[in-house]
């Protein structure tokens, strides 16, 4: 089955402890984002990948680190987590630039 | 800077009504249009993307419609179903902006039955 996977589902951690966020598509596509889900805010970018070793900013990446060692893979680093980083976030990757995009299930981060 | 705004936040139908859930955005240089469905806790399920060369995409009972000039699209949903209760977002793809998609905050539906 196609799709994009991200673990954990779920994360509780304290202020300062530096975690990953892995985030995996079966699908060969070039191109894998993360984005943030926030109330009131919506779903704004952090990072997106356009192939393996090449990734840019998005619309807020404080705070956060990517790498795109192989093409599945996309993981979302947080170095040193803080409070303002709890939210819904949400892997994505399409084939093209422009193409369908598909979401992973989400992981909802708290950070205490 | 693209601005994506769903309108109303909320709606209630009746099953068998038929869905109509609006967006607009303030930038007409757009790539796509693509439709999401996001059920609670869950993540976002690609509906349909409508292209800027196209006026409407269909699948099933959805229906969306996009007026580039006039920074709108409509998702129309037929004959709704309890199980279409759920929150649909729409998003944008700027022909400046690459890989990103601008979204909107979403309408969240209920049918009842």
């Amino acid at each position: 089955e196609a799709q994009v996977t991200q673990n954990p589902r779920y994360l509780i951690t304290v202020t300062g402890k530096k975690l990953t966020v892995t985030c995996s598509q079966n699908m060969n596509h070039e191109y894998m984002s993360w984005y943030r889900q926030d109330p009131g805010l919506g779903l704004r970018q952090i990072y997106y990948s356009m192939n393996v070793e090449v990734t840019d900013k998005g619309d807020v990446p404080e705070g956060y680190k990517v790498s795109r060692k192989e093409k599945r893979n996309f993981p979302l680093i947080l170095e040193s987590p803080s409070p303002n980083q709890t939210s819904l976030y949400f892997c994505a990757s399409s084939l093209t630039g422009t193409g369908v995009k598909f979401f992973g299930q989400g992981t909802r981060l708290t950070v205490v | 800077k693209q601005e994506v705004t769903q309108i109303p936040a909320a709606l209630s139908v009746p099953e068998g009504e038929n869905l109509v859930l609006n967006c607009s955005f303030t930038d007409s240089a757009i790539y796509n249009l693509q439709w999401f469905r996001q059920d609670p806790g869950k993540g976002l399920t690609s509906l349909l993307l409508i292209q800027s060369s196209q006026r409407e995409q269909t699948s099933g009972r959805l229906n969306a419609s996009l007026d580039k000039s006039s920074g709108r699209s409509t998702l129309y949903i037929a004959a709704s179903q309890p199980g279409d209760s759920a929150t649909y977002l729409c998003a944008v793809r700027r022909i400046a902006a690459g890989n990103k998609l601008t979204f909107g905050g979403g309408t969240r539906v209920l049918v009842k039955p």
